[in-house]
């Protein structure tokens, strides 16, 4: 079955990094753009990033513009947003998902935690 | 940035009942909006997208209509797995989503 499986966050200190990973199966990896989606602890939904099945093409929101970078190896079916200069109100679940359609986010993983806390 | 902007924050209502859990957008998004089911604990679930379409395996009692502006989720004869916070999305200019809906057992 399809499926999107995150990891890499953890409890780190503001202004380290992180690499956190999306593994997919289940579907061809290669065809479809992926996003990236976090929550913060008790809050809602907000879109992070997205990227092109290919990787020609890479957007995200202007709160992390020129810290975290998107970015995908379709030999091993893998997604990627490498965290930089991590701040405290970067605390928070982050996801991948599948771009569908217009560009709704059909399949989620169970999402990885970053806690930034001095 | 588009704004999503969804009311009510809570809904209570009974099992059986119906819901109605509307969302506006700052400026129209088409028909560019769908509508993610969040469980505690567990990552969202896509239940609506392209405003009314379904998606696959969501159960006929979740509608979804509306374009433009103004849009709204119905969930008719709720059950207990209903019980859960909604969040519509635009697609239309780049992605945000609103605040969410929580659904309550009356």
């Amino acid at each position: 079955q399809v499926q999107l499986v995150e990891s890499g966050g953890g409890v780190v200190q503001p202004g380290r990094s992180l690499r956190l990973s999306c593994v997919a199966s289940g579907f061809t990896f290669s065809n479809d753009g992926m996003h990236w989606v976090r929550q913060a602890p008790g809050k809602g939904l907000e879109w992070v990033a997205v990227i092109w099945h290919d990787g020609s093409k890479k957007y995200s929101t202007n709160s992390v513009k020129g810290r975290f970078t998107i970015s995908r190896d379709n030999s091993k079916n893998t997604l990627y947003l490498q965290v930089n200069s991590l701040r405290v109100e970067d605390t928070a679940v982050y996801y991948c998902a599948r771009y569908w359609g217009s560009g709704y986010m059909n399949v989620w993983g169970r999402g990885t935690a970053v806690t930034v806390s001095s | 940035e588009i704004v999503m902007t969804q009311s009510p924050g809570t809904l209570s209502v009974s099992p059986g009942e119906r819901a109605t859990l509307s969302c506006r957008a700052s400026q129209s998004v088409s028909s560019n909006l769908a509508w993610y089911q969040q469980k505690p604990g567990q990552a969202p679930r896509l239940l609506i997208y392209d405003a009314s379409t379904r998606a696959t395996g969501i159960p006929a009692r979740f509608s979804g209509s509306g374009s433009g502006t103004e849009f709204t989720l119905t969930i008719s004869d709720l059950q207990s797995e209903d019980f859960a916070v909604y969040y519509c999305q635009q697609y239309s200019n780049w992605w945000t989503f609103g605040q969410g809906t929580k659904v309550e057992i009356k």
